[in-house]
């Protein structure tokens, strides 16, 4: 089963405006990794925040991290049409493999 | 440099028919993923292998499906008597550590479509 699970499942905003996207999660994690992927195809990795972190920057993203709410959020400042996109979270139980969540799909109007 | 590679990028073929999928990962990268992507979901972890060590098989969801990676480099993925449930997308991805979630590359993915 999934370990991550985004929300909300889509978001549609105007192109300017920030996009907020949540990730929730069931057991503890070394790290949350955030992707993004178009058209269907090959992710992108945007950010990494590690469970002893608690808020993480990279241009125009900021990811946060609750550990004891098991839970993360994504936020994409002064959206652009090309934010749109699918953005997955991903977490890291110990083992090397990565477990994904649904994902959301982030639509930015022009 | 050169990303992960994966060939063919599409591939139809027919209920029960074998089929092979091919990923190149990035030179160096010593951990080699395989995950599928059915429409519209999430990704779905199949293997992983790591240098010499036993590969980890435990998302393989039957035994129709198999991979192996040869030097160390590129990997199949084989799919035995094809299934329509399993089209989807065939995503590699390689890192160059395989330490406790290290930064994932993926590839452009195969979409494999079973008739």
């Amino acid at each position: 089963s999934q370990q991550g699970e985004e929300d909300p499942q889509a978001l549609s905003i105007q192109e300017g405006e920030n996009a907020t996207m949540n990730c929730s999660y069931k057991t503890s994690i070394n790290n949350l990794q955030w992707y993004r992927q178009n058209s269907g195809r090959g992710l992108v990795h945007l950010i990494l925040i590690r469970s002893n972190e608690r808020e993480k920057h990279s241009g125009r993203l900021r990811v946060t991290l609750d550990t004891s709410k098991k839970s993360s959020s994504l936020l994409i400042t002064a959206s652009r049409a090309a934010d749109t996109a699918s953005y997955f979270c991903a977490t890291n139980q110990g083992a090397q493999k990565l477990v994904f969540g649904q994902g959301t799909r982030l639509t930015i109007n022009p | 440099g050169a990303g992960v590679s994966q060939s063919p990028s599409n591939k139809v073929t027919e209920k029960g028919k074998d089929v092979e999928l091919r990923c190149d990962p990035i030179s160096g990268h010593t951990a080699l993923y395989w995950y599928r992507q059915s429409l519209g979901q999430g990704l779905e972890f199949l293997i992983y292998f790591q240098g010499n060590s036993a590969p980890d098989k435990s998302g393989l969801p039957s035994d129709r499906f198999s991979a192996e990676r040869t030097g160390g480099s590129v990997s199949t993925l084989t799919i035995q008597r094809t299934q329509q449930e399993d089209s989807a997308v065939y995503l590699c991805a390689s890192s160059l550590l395989p330490g406790k979630g290290s930064e994932q590359y993926f590839g452009p993915g195969t979409r494999l479509t079973v008739t």
